[in-house]
């Protein structure tokens, strides 16, 4: 079993439309969870941080159950740019290290 | 204020030969982390520094590589003797401490023909 286990995808959505992206983790004491984005062939860049009580960045919302050790992402009113490959990102207890999911490949159609 | 600065972007080696990869952290970073992404896959985790120290190489093969980060210039990543399988994006991290958010460099791919 993957340490950060993702639905690859991809998730073809037209412009507008509400996306959720799941994401399971396997070692209990993760500390810190994150969402990364990548684009074809660039560096991940850090999209959000993931906390227990959820937060919020314009239309992005990210959810961690740590009973579950289920982290979520929520994309509302979804652009074009939005198209990328989304990152499930957990670190270990040190903080010290990244383990990183597969990705979920976004489309976002006009 | 420059991100992390990673080259040569692209580089070609012919199996048996040796791949230097050279990162500059962030101004103000002194962790240092490697990362290695396989075509079509995620990224690993390989190595994490310090200045003059290795602190964790829990994901480094224990054959062919090597990394350091000296008190003076970027961190290196050597793979000495590349074979094709090395072939991947190569990512190179900074954080102010551990534990910290980390930022990435743009990667270097590299090719083993």
């Amino acid at each position: 079993r993957k340490e950060v286990e993702q639905d690859p995808g991809p998730f073809n959505v037209p412009e507008g439309a509400t996306v959720a992206f799941n994401c399971t983790y396997s070692n209990s004491a993760s500390q810190s969870f994150f969402w990364y984005r990548q684009d074809c062939r660039k560096e991940p860049k850090l999209l959000m941080s993931v906390y227990s009580s959820g937060n919020e960045d314009g239309r992005f919302t990210a959810q961690l159950n740590r009973a579950s050790q289920y982290i979520s992402l929520l994309i509302r009113d979804s652009k074009l740019s939005d198209s990328a490959t989304y990152l499930c990102v957990v670190s270990n207890n040190a903080g010290n290290m990244l383990t990183f999911g597969g990705g979920t490949r976004l489309m976002v159609k006009p | 204020n420059a991100g992390v600065m990673q080259n040569p972007r692209h580089l070609v080696r012919r199996r048996g030969q040796e791949a230097r990869l050279r990162c500059s952290p962030m101004k103000g970073h002194s962790h240092v982390y490697w990362y290695r992404q396989l075509p079509e896959e995620g990224l690993k985790f390989m190595v994490y520094l310090q200045k003059e120290n290795i602190i964790d190489e829990s994901g480094m093969p224990k054959e062919r590589f090597s990394a350091e980060f000296p008190k003076e210039g970027p961190s290196i990543l050597r793979i000495q003797q590349v074979v094709r399988g090395d072939s991947a994006a190569y990512f190179c991290a900074s954080s102010d401490s551990m534990g910290e958010t980390q930022y990435f460099g743009p990667g270097t791919r590299l090719l083993v023909l």
